[in-house]
């Protein structure tokens, strides 16, 4: 069974920093590529950020490039999303996603989510 | 920039048969975009409903289903049910890495 688990999220400050981690398992987790989606209170889904899985090659929506890093450690299962110079309207729960099948990139599998508070 | 377009509502009546539909400020979708539907009640992570156009999730009733109708991606759902009371999202795999999200289509079932 596939089971996504985020961590890290919390209160932090505008201009601040967060790290943000996804623990995979049920599957091999280095043969997908992965996707952080988030979605702000009251509003609709964003996807935010991919990762490739074959070369590490990432992706960012406009709306948090230059700010955001995805990464991942294929021996650890685990996908991160580093935050910087956060702004309130990145408060938003955040979900780490995988897609059904190796050659997709759209989301499948969904974890619960992890709430980012951006706020002084 | 490119907006993936959804209805903003729609209701149906139970029992009933209703289309969402998902489509783009400029262009047509099409199974190259890999249409997947979601479909989310407040406080809960979203449910995939249908991927890659038409292929359905795991144990997603077979009341759901996804096509390509003209110039859009639709779901849609047969004999509707109380439960089936939700918002519903599209996204759409743009190439290069990036996917975009419609603006979700809150369903009523009344």
């Amino acid at each position: 069974e596939v089971q996504l688990l985020e961590s890290g999220g919390g209160l932090v400050q505008p201009g601040g920093s967060l790290r943000l981690s996804c623990a995979a398992s049920g599957f091999t987790f280095s043969n997908y590529g992965m996707s952080w989606v988030r979605q702000a209170p009251g509003k609709g889904l964003e996807w935010v950020s991919g990762i490739s899985g074959s070369d590490g090659s990432t992706y960012y929506a406009d709306s948090v490039k230059g700010r955001f890093t995805v990464s991942r450690d294929n021996s650890k299962n685990t996908l991160y999303l580093e935050m910087n110079s956060l702004r309130a309207e990145d408060t938003a729960v955040y979900y780490c996603a995988k897609p059904a099948r190796e050659w997709l990139w759209n989301p499948d599998s969904w974890g619960q989510g992890t709430l980012v508070t951006v706020s002084s | 920039q490119t907006v993936v377009t959804q209805e903003p509502s729609f209701s149906v009546s139970p029992g009933g048969t209703v289309t969402l539909t998902c489509g783009l400020s400029s262009g047509s979708v099409s199974i190259n975009y890999y249409p997947s539907w979601y479909q989310q009640t407040p406080g809960q992570a979203p449910r995939t409903l249908i991927y890659s156009t038409n292929t359905r999730s795991s144990g997603v009733p077979d009341r759901f289903s996804g096509s390509i109708l003209g110039n859009k991606a639709a779901l849609t759902i047969t004999g509707a049910q109380a439960d089936d009371e939700s918002d519903y999202y599209c996204v759409l795999y743009m190439g290069s890495g990036i996917s975009v999200f419609g603006g979700g289509t809150k369903l009523t079932v009344l």
